[in-house]
């Protein structure tokens, strides 16, 4: 099975920082990547498919990149609403996994 | 609007059995793959299994193969998740997933659904 590595596990920032986050597959799955929102109590919310593709009705400020095994997610100004835990997801082979989780707090 | 609606979670013995059903409404059912997906109290994502859209493709976790079976009813725009010998390490919330449009990644989710396996 693919591995997905995400890093940091948590991180502290305030509103208005950039944030990102890094997902490392432990092999290459070209753009079959995907990002995840979740906030406490909630299903997850897709953000970013394709690597790079913003899914409709997701704010600008989201933005994703890579291929092959390194890939990022980027919050250009965090908001007070984006405090949340953010997964990566392969789906270039099954099995289907996802990274650990990157939790991000209020500094 | 698309929805998913889990039920059929609750409280189980280990070595029991479980089934739980998402229905669905929003969208043309049968014209995507489906998948469900658990998550540990406090733990990460965890994929569980995929459907086709027709159902002759399935695929599960190593986690849950030969326990678990995934099905799905087009005419009734229902997907299921038979959970057969449950262990204490199957208490999760899970979720019913519908593929998005290009690829196996999860563009809506339900709300999930808790099991509880413990004596």
């Amino acid at each position: 099975a693919i591995q997905l590595t995400q890093s940091p596990s948590s991180l502290s920032a305030s509103a208005g920082d950039r944030v990102t986050i890094t997902c490392r597959a432990s092999q290459g799955i070209t753009s079959g990547l995907a990002w995840y929102q979740q906030k406490a109590g909630k299903a997850p919310k897709l953000l970013i498919y394709d690597a790079s593709n913003l899914e409709s009705g997701v704010p600008s400020r989201f933005s994703g990149s890579g291929s092959g095994t390194d890939f990022t997610l980027t919050i250009s100004t965090l908001q007070p609403e984006d405090f949340a835990t953010y997964y990566c997801q392969q789906f270039n082979s099954f099995p289907v996994t996802f990274g650990g989780g990157t939790k991000v707090e209020i500094k | 609007e698309v929805r998913l609606v889990e039920s059929g979670g609750g409280l189980a013995q280990p070595g029991g059995s479980l089934r739980l059903s998402c229905a669905a409404s929003g969208f043309s059912f049968s014209n995507f793959e489906m998948n469900w997906v658990r998550q540990a109290p406090g733990k990460g994502l965890e994929w569980v299994s995929y459907i086709s859209s027709s159902g002759s493709s399935i695929q599960y976790a190593d986690s849950v193969k030969g326990r678990f079976s995934i099905s799905r009813d087009n005419a009734e725009n229902s997907l299921y998740l038979q959970l057969n010998s449950l262990r204490a390490e199957d208490t999760a919330v899970y979720y019913c997933a519908k593929v998005g449009t290009y690829d196996v990644y999860f563009d809506f989710w339900g709300q999930g659904t808790l099991v509880t396996v413990s004596s």
